[in-house]
């Protein structure tokens, strides 16, 4: 059975850093990665998608990674700001039944 | 505006009283599921619907019904709601759950607390 792990479940960092979320997973048979961001009473919104051939996609300050044979992804946060403040989750699409296998999320805080 | 809402956002009700969470998409989208999120977990689907009248159970169906009657309204039952259903829930949707390329659409999300 698919597990999504995401390590920290927090992180505090000062503004302007570049930053990494981490996201693993333990069955490569995967249709595509997904990072969703998520904010307080606004739902899940979606940011990059990274179909199961690709390495990475990018979205301006975001950079996403796929690396299916050793079960990570990783999203880059460059230059981080204040506003990026919120709750990052990765979920794998199986391509056996097409669901989504969620990580509980890391809570990133970016101080002014 | 594309979007996917949901309502009621709040709701506090209490042990076997049927309720309703409505989902409606406007984007004509196939695919329309149900998540709930709980602290420390990841989200956990409910049940998902490929097309209009086709649904199918997720992870965690017990406790709770759908109906897709019409593409774009997805409605999430709760016949005998009871307090370990207390959750934050989500509807969503995408044109089609298989195509590699597809993003879901979330609604902002149905707070209930069942006492």
């Amino acid at each position: 059975k698919q597990e999504v792990t995401q390590i920290p479940a927090a992180l505090s960092v000062p503004e302007g850093e570049n930053l990494v979320l981490n996201c693993s997973f333990t069955d490569s048979a995967i249709y595509n990665l997904q990072w969703f961001r998520q904010d307080p009473g606004k739902g899940l919104t979606s940011l990059l998608l990274i179909q199961s051939s690709q390495r990475e996609q990018t979205s301006g300050r975001l950079n996403a990674s796929l690396d299916k044979s050793s079960g990570r992804s990783t999203l880059y946060i460059a230059a981080s700001q204040p506003g990026d403040s919120a709750t990052y989750l990765c979920a794998a699409l199986m391509d056996s039944n097409y669901q989504l296998i969620w990580g509980a999320g890391t809570k990133l805080i970016i101080k002014p | 505006e594309a979007q996917v809402t949901q309502n009621p956002r709040y709701l506090i009700t209490v042990t076997g009283k049927k309720l309703t969470v409505t989902c409606s998409q406007n984007m004509n989208h196939e695919y329309m599921s149900w998540y709930r999120q709980d602290p420390g977990l990841g989200l956990r689907q409910i049940y998902y619907s490929m097309n209009v009248e086709v649904t199918d159970k997720g992870d965690v169906p017990e406790g709770y019904k759908v109906s897709r009657k019409e593409k774009r309204n997805f409605p999430l039952i709760l016949e005998s709601p009871s307090p370990n259903q207390t959750s934050l829930y989500f509807c969503a949707s995408s044109y089609a759950a298989y195509r590699s390329t597809d993003t879901q659409y979330f609604g902002p999300g149905t707070r209930l607390t069942v006492l």
